[in-house]
Protein backbone atom coordinates (compact mmCIF):
# COMPACT_ATOMS: atom_id res chain seq x y z
CA UNK A 1 0.00 0.00 0.00
CA UNK A 2 1.64 3.51 -1.23
CA UNK A 3 1.19 5.90 1.53
CA UNK A 4 2.87 8.47 -0.63
CA UNK A 5 1.73 8.81 -4.10
CA UNK A 6 2.36 11.09 -7.06
CA UNK A 7 0.12 9.97 -9.97
CA UNK A 8 1.93 11.80 -13.00
CA UNK A 9 4.43 9.89 -13.81
CA UNK A 10 5.23 13.04 -16.05
CA UNK A 11 5.12 16.68 -16.46
CA UNK A 12 6.68 18.92 -19.61
CA UNK A 13 6.35 22.75 -18.85
CA UNK A 14 7.50 25.88 -21.27
CA UNK A 15 10.48 27.38 -20.03
CA UNK A 16 9.49 30.55 -18.06
CA UNK A 17 6.11 29.16 -17.44
CA UNK A 18 4.72 27.40 -14.16
CA UNK A 19 5.64 24.14 -12.93
CA UNK A 20 2.98 22.21 -10.39
CA UNK A 21 3.89 18.80 -9.14
CA UNK A 22 1.20 17.12 -7.47
CA UNK A 23 1.81 14.50 -4.29
CA UNK A 24 -1.26 12.98 -2.02
CA UNK A 25 -0.84 10.95 1.27
CA UNK A 26 -3.07 8.74 2.96
CA UNK A 27 -0.95 8.80 6.92
CA UNK A 28 -2.59 11.36 8.89
CA UNK A 29 0.24 11.11 10.94
CA UNK A 30 2.94 12.07 8.95
CA UNK A 31 3.89 15.75 10.58
CA UNK A 32 6.67 16.38 7.81
CA UNK A 33 6.97 16.74 4.33
CA UNK A 34 10.23 17.08 1.66
CA UNK A 35 10.63 17.06 -1.82
CA UNK A 36 13.95 15.78 -3.71
CA UNK A 37 15.06 16.25 -7.20
CA UNK A 38 17.00 13.98 -8.77
CA UNK A 39 19.19 14.14 -11.92
CA UNK A 40 20.71 10.79 -14.08
CA UNK A 41 23.22 9.33 -12.72
CA UNK A 42 23.34 11.73 -9.19
CA UNK A 43 21.77 11.15 -5.99
CA UNK A 44 18.50 12.63 -4.94
CA UNK A 45 18.73 16.71 -3.90
CA UNK A 46 17.12 18.09 -1.14
CA UNK A 47 14.89 20.89 -2.27
CA UNK A 48 12.02 22.19 -0.01
CA UNK A 49 10.19 20.99 3.33
CA UNK A 50 7.33 21.58 5.13
CA UNK A 51 6.05 20.83 8.24
CA UNK A 52 2.26 19.84 9.07
CA UNK A 53 2.00 22.93 11.23
CA UNK A 54 2.53 25.37 7.93
CA UNK A 55 0.11 25.27 5.12
CA UNK A 56 2.91 27.17 2.86
CA UNK A 57 6.84 27.51 2.35
CA UNK A 58 8.80 29.80 -0.36
CA UNK A 59 12.28 29.52 -1.12
CA UNK A 60 13.48 31.07 -4.25
CA UNK A 61 11.30 30.32 -7.20
CA UNK A 62 9.73 27.16 -5.36
CA UNK A 63 6.97 26.96 -3.26
CA UNK A 64 5.61 23.81 -1.58
CA UNK A 65 1.64 24.25 -0.37
CA UNK A 66 0.21 21.81 2.14
CA UNK A 67 -3.39 20.81 2.48
CA UNK A 68 -3.89 18.48 5.35
CA UNK A 69 -7.87 17.96 4.74
CA UNK A 70 -7.22 16.62 1.54
CA UNK A 71 -4.07 15.36 2.20
CA UNK A 72 -2.06 16.93 -0.68
CA UNK A 73 1.03 18.55 -0.91
CA UNK A 74 2.20 20.34 -3.90
CA UNK A 75 5.29 22.14 -5.79
CA UNK A 76 5.02 25.61 -7.59
CA UNK A 77 7.85 26.10 -9.67
CA UNK A 78 8.13 29.71 -10.91
CA UNK A 79 9.40 30.60 -13.46
CA UNK A 80 10.52 27.56 -14.92
CA UNK A 81 14.24 26.80 -16.23
CA UNK A 82 15.54 23.96 -18.24
CA UNK A 83 17.73 22.52 -15.61
CA UNK A 84 14.66 21.91 -13.42
CA UNK A 85 14.34 19.05 -15.56
CA UNK A 86 14.51 16.27 -13.17
CA UNK A 87 12.64 13.83 -11.53
CA UNK A 88 11.29 15.17 -8.40
CA UNK A 89 9.97 13.14 -5.26
CA UNK A 90 7.58 14.02 -2.86
CA UNK A 91 8.72 12.17 0.58
CA UNK A 92 6.77 12.20 4.14
CA UNK A 93 7.96 11.21 7.51
CA UNK A 94 6.15 10.68 11.25
CA UNK A 95 7.59 12.07 14.03
CA UNK A 96 10.95 12.29 12.46
CA UNK A 97 11.27 8.67 11.62
CA UNK A 98 12.05 7.35 8.37
CA UNK A 99 11.11 8.85 4.97
CA UNK A 100 8.20 7.33 2.50
CA UNK A 101 9.00 8.31 -1.06
CA UNK A 102 6.52 8.17 -3.62
CA UNK A 103 7.33 7.26 -6.98
CA UNK A 104 8.89 10.36 -8.78
CA UNK A 105 7.63 12.69 -11.37
CA UNK A 106 9.87 13.27 -14.17
CA UNK A 107 9.71 16.84 -15.46
CA UNK A 108 10.90 18.19 -18.76
CA UNK A 109 11.37 22.09 -19.28
CA UNK A 110 11.15 23.05 -23.12
CA UNK A 111 13.34 25.62 -24.44
CA UNK B 1 32.62 19.36 3.24
CA UNK B 2 33.20 16.03 1.51
CA UNK B 3 29.64 14.46 0.59
CA UNK B 4 28.09 10.84 1.28
CA UNK B 5 30.40 8.54 -1.07
CA UNK B 6 29.04 5.23 -2.00
CA UNK B 7 31.06 2.37 -3.29
CA UNK B 8 31.40 0.92 -5.68
CA UNK B 9 29.07 2.77 -8.02
CA UNK B 10 28.93 0.09 -10.27
CA UNK B 11 28.28 -3.72 -9.76
CA UNK B 12 27.16 -7.17 -11.86
CA UNK B 13 26.72 -10.25 -10.26
CA UNK B 14 24.97 -13.36 -10.70
CA UNK B 15 22.00 -15.58 -9.20
CA UNK B 16 23.23 -16.84 -5.78
CA UNK B 17 25.88 -14.43 -5.24
CA UNK B 18 26.40 -12.29 -2.10
CA UNK B 19 26.82 -8.08 -2.72
CA UNK B 20 28.57 -5.61 0.13
CA UNK B 21 27.82 -1.91 -0.72
CA UNK B 22 29.96 0.72 1.39
CA UNK B 23 28.71 4.63 2.62
CA UNK B 24 30.78 6.47 3.90
CA UNK B 25 28.50 9.73 5.50
CA UNK B 26 28.53 13.23 5.63
CA UNK B 27 31.19 14.27 8.33
CA UNK B 28 29.76 14.18 11.56
CA UNK B 29 26.22 12.86 10.63
CA UNK B 30 25.41 9.76 12.92
CA UNK B 31 22.70 8.48 10.99
CA UNK B 32 22.59 6.29 7.77
CA UNK B 33 19.53 5.35 5.72
CA UNK B 34 19.45 3.00 2.81
CA UNK B 35 16.92 2.83 0.34
CA UNK B 36 16.63 0.86 -2.92
CA UNK B 37 15.02 2.08 -6.40
CA UNK B 38 13.99 0.93 -8.96
CA UNK B 39 11.88 2.26 -12.25
CA UNK B 40 8.11 3.08 -11.04
CA UNK B 41 8.62 2.28 -7.24
CA UNK B 42 10.55 5.36 -6.23
CA UNK B 43 12.65 4.94 -3.00
CA UNK B 44 11.82 2.16 -1.03
CA UNK B 45 13.11 2.02 3.00
CA UNK B 46 15.29 -0.14 3.83
CA UNK B 47 16.77 0.17 7.02
CA UNK B 48 18.43 2.85 9.05
CA UNK B 49 21.26 3.24 11.24
CA UNK B 50 22.68 4.94 14.30
CA UNK B 51 25.33 4.91 16.70
CA UNK B 52 25.87 1.16 15.39
CA UNK B 53 22.26 -0.08 16.17
CA UNK B 54 19.77 -0.39 13.48
CA UNK B 55 16.55 2.15 14.36
CA UNK B 56 14.06 1.21 11.73
CA UNK B 57 13.64 -1.48 9.36
CA UNK B 58 11.51 -1.16 5.88
CA UNK B 59 9.74 -4.02 4.50
CA UNK B 60 12.20 -6.36 2.85
CA UNK B 61 13.61 -10.25 3.43
CA UNK B 62 16.20 -11.05 5.93
CA UNK B 63 18.64 -11.70 2.75
CA UNK B 64 19.68 -7.74 3.12
CA UNK B 65 21.52 -7.00 5.99
CA UNK B 66 23.07 -3.72 7.26
CA UNK B 67 25.66 -2.42 9.91
CA UNK B 68 27.23 0.51 11.02
CA UNK B 69 30.30 1.35 12.31
CA UNK B 70 31.88 3.10 15.05
CA UNK B 71 32.71 6.11 12.57
CA UNK B 72 29.57 6.22 11.26
CA UNK B 73 30.52 4.66 8.16
CA UNK B 74 27.84 1.55 6.56
CA UNK B 75 27.36 -1.12 4.68
CA UNK B 76 24.57 -3.25 3.24
CA UNK B 77 24.93 -6.83 2.24
CA UNK B 78 22.55 -8.77 0.36
CA UNK B 79 22.78 -12.32 0.40
CA UNK B 80 21.29 -14.66 -2.18
CA UNK B 81 21.15 -12.32 -4.93
CA UNK B 82 17.76 -12.81 -6.76
CA UNK B 83 17.17 -10.83 -10.63
CA UNK B 84 14.64 -8.77 -9.33
CA UNK B 85 17.89 -6.84 -6.84
CA UNK B 86 19.19 -5.48 -9.45
CA UNK B 87 18.25 -1.56 -8.94
CA UNK B 88 20.08 1.46 -7.35
CA UNK B 89 21.14 1.36 -3.66
CA UNK B 90 21.30 4.56 -2.64
CA UNK B 91 23.11 5.33 1.04
CA UNK B 92 21.16 8.97 2.93
CA UNK B 93 23.10 10.41 5.84
CA UNK B 94 21.70 13.12 8.51
CA UNK B 95 22.03 14.52 11.58
CA UNK B 96 20.55 13.27 14.13
CA UNK B 97 17.19 15.43 14.96
CA UNK B 98 17.81 17.66 11.64
CA UNK B 99 14.23 16.91 11.00
CA UNK B 100 15.12 14.02 9.16
CA UNK B 101 16.65 16.14 5.81
CA UNK B 102 19.19 13.45 4.35
CA UNK B 103 21.63 13.82 1.98
CA UNK B 104 22.05 11.48 -0.41
CA UNK B 105 24.99 9.80 -2.14
CA UNK B 106 25.40 8.79 -6.25
CA UNK B 107 24.37 5.13 -5.17
CA UNK B 108 25.70 1.76 -6.63
CA UNK B 109 23.81 0.67 -9.36
CA UNK B 110 23.82 -3.46 -9.19
CA UNK B 111 23.07 -5.80 -11.78
CA UNK B 112 22.02 -9.57 -10.93
CA UNK B 113 22.50 -11.63 -14.21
Amino acid sequence: DQQVKQNSPSLSVQEGRISILNCDYTNSMFDYFLWYKKYPAEGPTFLISISSIKDKNEDGRFTVFLNKSAKHLSLHIVPSQPGDSAVYFCAASESARQLTFGSGTQLTVLP
Amino acid sequence: KAGVTQTPRYLIKTRGQQVTLSCSPISGHRSVSWYQQTPGQGLQFLFEYFSETQRNKGNFPGRFSGRQFSNSRSEMNVSTLELGDSALYLCASSLYGAKNIQYFGAGTRLSVL
